[in-house]
């Protein structure tokens, strides 16, 4: 069965660069959220998308910003880069407005890590 | 807002022996559970879910879990070990529909002792 992908799988930057990650949803899920997991921590909520509308917003700092294209795919553009931005981003699916099943399908993640 | 707490930072298990994880939520409504598994470095992955219905679950992998409502527990559950369940299990919470975003408890590492 096909699965959330996410690229790249590991991305090195060094501070203040700037950095994109991208995520492709399961076939037919309308919806995308974004989590961050530090090193040791559980995953934090970041931001989420409906029908490319944003739907929710956790701690995403301001240097952040996401959006979901036409074909459901989704992008998060991290700007100004800090140490403490490493971590592993994971990129969920849901089929929630198709189907009103709640239920969320996690990619591999990508470890960000800033030197 | 909801909560997750996972009592147990690192539990170790005889391979074969039965295990039970803990989790407690805090939600005023009916939350959806969920537990998740990650093994080191890679994603996670979905064992089991409740939304309503019928309190015990069954789950991937052999997995259950039981919702019981009085207690705010919604605990994990296997009967006989094996060295791959070897991982960092978490627990999760959801609010429903507008606002689906989960919120998880701090995780708990299974170690598995031959």
């Amino acid at each position: 069965a096909a699965g959330v992908i996410q690229s790249p799988r590991h991305l090195i930057k060094e501070k203040r660069e700037t950095a994109t990650l991208k995520c492709y949803p399961i076939p037919r899920h309308d919806t995308v959220y974004w989590y961050q997991q530090g090193p040791g921590q559980d995953p934090q909520f970041l931001i989420s998308f409906y029908e490319k509308m944003q739907s929710d917003k956790g701690s995403i700092p301001d240097r952040f910003s996401a959006q979901q294209f036409s074909d459901y795919h989704s992008e998060l553009n991290m700007s100004s880069l800090e140490l403490g931005d490493s971590a592993l981003y994971f990129c969920a699916s849901s089929p929630l407005g198709q189907q009103g099943k709640y239920e969320q399908y996690f990619g591999p993640g990508t470890r960000l890590t800033v030197t | 807002a909801q909560s997750v707490t996972q009592p147990d930072i690192h539990i170790t298990v005889s391979e074969g022996a039965s295990l039970e994880l803990r989790c407690n939520y805090s939600y005023g409504a009916t939350p959806y559970l969920f537990w998740y598994v990650q093994s080191p470095g890679q994603g996670l992955q979905l064992l089991l879910k409740y939304f309503s219905g019928d309190t015990l679950v069954q789950g991937i992998k052999g997995f259950e879990a039981e919702f019981k409502r009085s207690q705010s527990s919604f605990n994990l559950r296997k009967p006989s070990v094996h060295w791959s369940d070897a991982a960092e299990y978490f627990c999760a919470v959801g609010a429903g529909f507008g606002n689906e975003k989960l919120t998880f408890g701090t995780g708990t590492r299974l170690t598995i002792i031959p």
